[in-house]
This record gives structure tokens, sequence and C-alpha cells, in this order.
């Protein structure tokens, strides 16, 4: 089946830096890929829509300058978290779709961010 | 509109029993629902999904009920066993659109 492979699965940082987290679709050509946000004991909020080689759509209150997304490739879309902050400390899932206007989205392992 | 409300926040089974999670939407234009499995530190899995022009969906122990008309579905485990422990959410898209989660059930089942 559909797999979609999610790294790093950990990453501690420090206020002001930058990470890079990457959501590879490895079987499959994963035309729309989507990242969600997770904080403990509450549900996935969407946080943006990515189509290959156009740009992200980002959902109400999302800021795009902080959240960075590029969908690059048919099975490659990264998030960049940008000048983080302790509050951006999260759990952050990708998923995938593998065919256009097909419903199923398979999800990656999630990658658990520190902000120190 | 675009809400998918569910209930119970938590549950506890004995093993052996039956686990039932409800959900309820109010965009009419859902035409896919799925249920995911979620471990702690882990992403989610599918577990079953339904479209609304069938009624129940059954796959091993897993059954999805969907009543159109009320627009509310739910997720029945049967023969709960302590491994299905973890948290269930519900899920509803349009075709091809987003997909909205409802606010997860965690489940214990005791053995």
């Amino acid at each position: 089946g559909a797999v979609v492979s999610q790294h790093p699965s950990r990453v501690i940082c420090k206020s002001g830096t930058s990470v890079k987290i990457e959501c590879r679709s490895l079987d499959f050509q994963a035309t729309t890929m989507f990242w969600y946000r997770q904080f403990p004991k509450q549900s996935l909020m969407l946080m943006a829509t990515s189509n290959e080689g156009s740009k992200a759509t980002y959902e109400q209150g999302v800021e795009k300058d902080k959240f960075l997304i590029n969908h690059a490739s048919l099975t490659l879309s990264t998030l960049t978290v940008t000048s983080a902050h302790p509050e951006d400390s999260s759990f952050y899932i990708c998923s995938a779709r593998d065919a256009i206007g097909a419903n199923v989205l398979t999800f990656g392992a999630g990658s658990r961010l520190t902000v120190l | 509109q675009q809400q998918v409300k569910q209930s119970p926040q938590s549950l506890i089974v004995q093993k052996g029993g039956i686990s039932i999670i409800n959900c309820a939407y109010e965009n009419t234009a859902f035409d896919y629902f799925p249920w995911y499995q979620q471990f702690p530190g882990k992403g989610p899995a599918l577990l079953i999904a339904i479209r609304p022009d069938v009624s129940e969906k059954k796959e091993g122990r897993f059954t999805i009920s969907f009543n159109k008309s009320a627009k509310q579905f739910s997720l029945h485990i049967m023969d709960s066993q302590p491994g299905d422990s973890a948290t269930y959410f519900c899920a509803a898209s349009r075709q091809g659109g987003k997909l909205i989660f409802g606010q997860g059930t965690e489940l214990s089942v005791k053995p």
C-alpha cells in the first residue's frame, strides 16, 4: 500500500532557528500533500495544502511566512518552521493523496518539534 | 458547517465488549467519511471508510454505520481488545477536498 515517510521523527532546536521537515511519498506520486499540526490530546488541525509545482494554500490563521511549504516534486514536500519559538513546539504530520480527486489520505508518522 | 463533532471524548471498555464512537456533521456536500486510528507518537492510520450511498460497512471487527438523514455516522468495534487502545478520529471530506477531523476519542480497553 501507499507509504508516506516523514523525517526527522524528532527534532529539538533553539529558539530563533529554522527547522525543515521532509515528507516523501515512497511508492506513489502525490499530487497533493497536506500538513497538519497536533497538540497533545487534541485533534489534527490542517495547516496548509500543497500541490506540486504551485504555491501552498494556507488555512486561516496560519502564518505562511513562518511555515514555509515547498512541493517541488511529486514525491517530496517540505515544511520549514522559520525563526521557531517555544509556542511552535508541536507534532507535525504530513499526508499525501496519490491521485487527483481521490479521497484516501495516507499519513506520515509525524515529526515532534521541541523548541527550547 | 465545516465541523465534525465527535463523542465521547474518552471511552473505557472491557475486553470483549463493544466500543461505539459517534460523529455528526453539518455539510451535506461531504461524501467521504473515514475513521483513523492513532497510537501515541504516531501518525493516524486509515481504519475504515464509507460513502453516503451505503448505510453500513464492515471490515473484520470494525463496522461503520451511516445515517444520511441524521447526518451522523458511528464506528463500532466488536470484541474489543487491549491492542485496540488508541485514539480514534472520524473525518469527512468532499471529493478530493480537505479532510476535516473530529475531536478524537481516546479508547482504553481493559483486560
